[in-house]
């Protein structure tokens, strides 16, 4: 069961802005550990979009750009394209999984 | 970027048993971490537990623990996932990724590897 909530579903225009929360607890986020994002496109194994709360890996585009205060974290998509239509996860760690890895409920991200 | 190659798709039954794969072609294998990530049918990722292949420690989800058994061959460069009595709820896709240190972001993943169980 996953301690990371994230919203089911954002949509948006092409050119718009989205962002995805992950809401977290004093035992993950809140406890200090970084919070990276993957995106999942049909039928294919998740890659790496955003590590340690805020950067991005070589290759990704810089519309995408990650944020963390308190408990949460967010992922937000500037300039909306057709490709970024995929499901998003933030991921972290948490002390009550005994320091288990543990992913967010994902969202689907829908491009109109 | 580092390759990690899983095992090919497995229909098998209830009951059955069954160990897939994930290989290396790295020469760091020993230095870092391998997960295991599930993702039922049409349903989100889960992080079954991580194996440090230096040591073999091997660190589980709660959720997880004595549901499958992780364990490598470092000779092989291979981490393995496996059952020893399958039930129809383990049908999904797994993955396999590695982590540098405890903490750290999943970098690398395998392509997969599609389970089915079914009577």
């Amino acid at each position: 069961q996953s301690e990371l909530t994230q919203p089911p579903s954002v949509s948006g225009a092409p050119g718009q802005r989205v962002t995805i929360s992950c809401t977290g607890s004093s035992s993950n986020i809140g406890a200090g550990y970084r919070v990276h994002w993957y995106q999942q496109l049909p039928g294919t194994a998740p890659k790496l979009l955003i590590y340690d709360d805020t950067n991005r890996p070589s290759g990704v585009p810089d519309r995408f750009s990650g944020s963390k205060s308190g408990t949460s974290a967010s992922l937000a998509i500037t300039g909306l394209q057709a490709e970024d239509e995929a499901d998003y996860y933030c991921q972290s760690y948490d002390t009550g999984l005994s320091g288990s890895g543990v992913f967010g409920t994902g969202t689907k991200v829908t491009v109109l | 970027e580092v390759q990690l190659v899983q095992s090919g798709a497995k229909v098998k039954k209830p009951g059955e048993s069954l160990k897939i794969s994930c290989q290396e072609f790295d020469d760091t294998f020993t230095n870092h971490w391998i997960a295991w990530v599930r993702q039922m049918p049409g349903k989100g990722l889960e992080w079954m537990g991580s194996i440090f292949p230096g040591d073999s420690e091997v660190r589980y989800s709660p959720s997880f623990q004595g549901q499958a058994i992780i364990s490598v061959d470092r000779s092989l460069r291979t981490a393995y996932l496996q059952w020893s009595s399958l039930r129809a709820s383990d049908t999904a896709v797994y993955y396999c990724a590695r982590h540098i240190a405890w903490k750290d972001p999943l970098k690398s993943w395998g392509q997969g590897t599609l389970v089915t169980v079914s009577s």
